[in-house]
């Protein structure tokens, strides 16, 4: 079946390193996105890819990165420099936002 | 700019009531689309309905039933006779046109904690 995989479903970071959080898909989406989700605060937009091998910041970009080097994937990475990680990050991708997204089931960052 | 303002943080009623869940949207787009997503405690967000500006006409799918109404930037949802499964975040969303300058992302709201009591 088509979708979206991400992983792992739960990490756990010590403070000053650097993660990885994997966002595969197979629905031979262009576009691909990350969002963040706090409680309360709904859904942010931290990056988002159009094509691959470009793409472009979202509301809150700072202390993240990104790649696009392949139409499948499109992994996110919490640097040191993001103050507060601990949060729970939604990969999605759309064959055209006119319909919409297709979600992963997400990855929950703790700092310990 | 768009934005998509739920006004209800939450709600919670007791199985077999009716339940209307707000959702007022701002865009400068006249062709737009709206959303409607369910966050279910597992977490991944499932696709419920997608209404493009120009179609007007309320829609009903089983309990579930939305109210898209332009002249009050409005796109309203709700579920009769809920049940305890109902209990998740209700995200209403918002994108524009190809090629317009809101293309490429949808723009959320803050989402609706329902919680539905046996």
């Amino acid at each position: 079946d088509g979708g979206i995989t991400q992983s792992p479903k739960y990490l756990f970071r010590k403070e000053g390193q650097n993660v990885t959080l994997s966002c595969e898909q197979n629905l031979n989406h262009d576009a691909m996105y990350w969002y963040r989700q706090d409680p309360g605060q709904g859904l942010r937009l931290i990056y988002y890819s159009q094509i691959v091998n470009d793409f472009q910041k979202g509301d809150i970009a700072e202390g993240y990165s990104v790649s696009r080097e392949k139409k499948e994937s499109f992994p996110l990475t919490v640097t040191s420099a993001q103050k507060n990680p601990t949060a729970f990050y939604l990969c999605a991708s759309s064959i055209g936002t006119v319909y919409g997204y297709t979600f992963g089931s997400g990855t929950r960052l703790t700092v310990v | 700019a768009q934005k998509v303002t739920q006004a209800q943080t939450e709600i919670s009623v007791v199985e077999k009531e009716d339940v209307t869940l707000d959702c007022v949207y701002e865009t400068r787009d006249t062709t737009y689309y709206l959303f409607w997503y369910k966050q279910p405690p597992s977490g991944e967000l499932v696709f419920l309905i997608r209404r493009n500006s120009f179609d007007e006409q309320n829609e009903i799918s089983g309990r579930y039933s939305w109210n898209f109404q332009k002249s009050t930037s409005s796109f309203n949802f709700t579920i009769t006779a809920s049940q305890v499964v109902d209990s998740a975040v209700y995200f209403c969303a918002l994108s524009g046109p190809t090629g317009g300058t809101s293309y490429g992302k949808l723009t959320f709201g803050q989402g609706t904690i329902l919680t539905v009591h046996p």
